[in-house]
């Protein structure tokens, strides 16, 4: 069984720096992207980036590209989104998941995570 | 960069009735390389077509997509309860693979 397992809930402050965690399990970890996706409290879905843990190419979009570092540890079927100084417009659900179906860097989302929600505050 | 718009922003129905949601690209995009999602609240999204036409496993034959170039729709044959949700479509042609802004189906 496919399975997106992420780390659970995290609350910071301003300033702090973060990584979150995102374990696959269930197919074969360095052969698929991976991906993460931000959703503000009532908005909608943003495509943040993605990577493929096989090589480790990371496509980031315009909007997330500077602002945070997307990684993976093939080692442990883990893949990770982190902050180096976290704002409190960085509060959001993040979201993690994979594209099993898709062709080579065309990527769509078959299986995701739980999401694991983030909140930055003073 | 494609931008996806998506219309309406809501749409208001009774179970049983016909949904059609409408997902307009700013440019073509390759391949109908187009997704469309369902995300109920507290819950992830959950993928429902994939290029353009292509049901995911297990969602039922009610949901179809259809569509090229800039514009798509996914369309809700007979509305259940369950369906009743948030609907995102998303590009996956060209990177940054950007989602529109949604529509909400609700009870009317």
């Amino acid at each position: 069984e496919v399975q997106l397992v992420q780390s659970g809930a995290e609350v910071k402050k301003p300033g702090e720096s973060l990584k979150i965690s995102c374990k696959g399990s269930g197919y074969s970890f360095t052969s698929y992207w991976i991906g993460w996706v931000r959703q503000m409290p009532g908005k909608g879905l943003e495509w943040m980036g993605i990577i493929y843990p096989g090589d480790s190419d990371t496509r980031y979009s315009p909007s997330f590209q500077g602002q945070v570092t997307i990684s993976a540890d093939k080692s442990i079927s883990t893949a990770y989104l982190q902050w180096s100084s976290l704002k409190a417009s960085d509060t959001a659900m993040y979201y993690c998941a994979i594209s099993l179906g898709g062709y080579g860097d065309y990527v769509f989302f078959d299986y995701w995570g739980q999401g694991t929600l983030v909140t930055v505050s003073s | 960069e494609i931008v996806l718009t998506q219309s309406p922003g809501t749409l208001s129905l009774s179970p049983g009735e016909r949904a059609t949601l409408s997902c307009r690209a700013s440019q073509s995009v390759s391949s109908s390389y187009l997704a469309w999602y369902q995300q109920k609240p507290g819950q992830a999204p959950r993928l429902l077509i994939y290029g353009a036409s292509s049901r995911a496993t297990g969602i039922p034959d009610r949901f179809s997509g259809s569509g090229s170039g800039t514009d798509f729709t996914l369309t809700i044959s007979r509305l259940e309860p369950e369906d009743f949700a948030v609907y995102y479509c998303q590009q996956y042609g060209s990177s940054p693979f950007a989602f529109g802004p949604g529509t909400k189906v609700d009870i009317k």
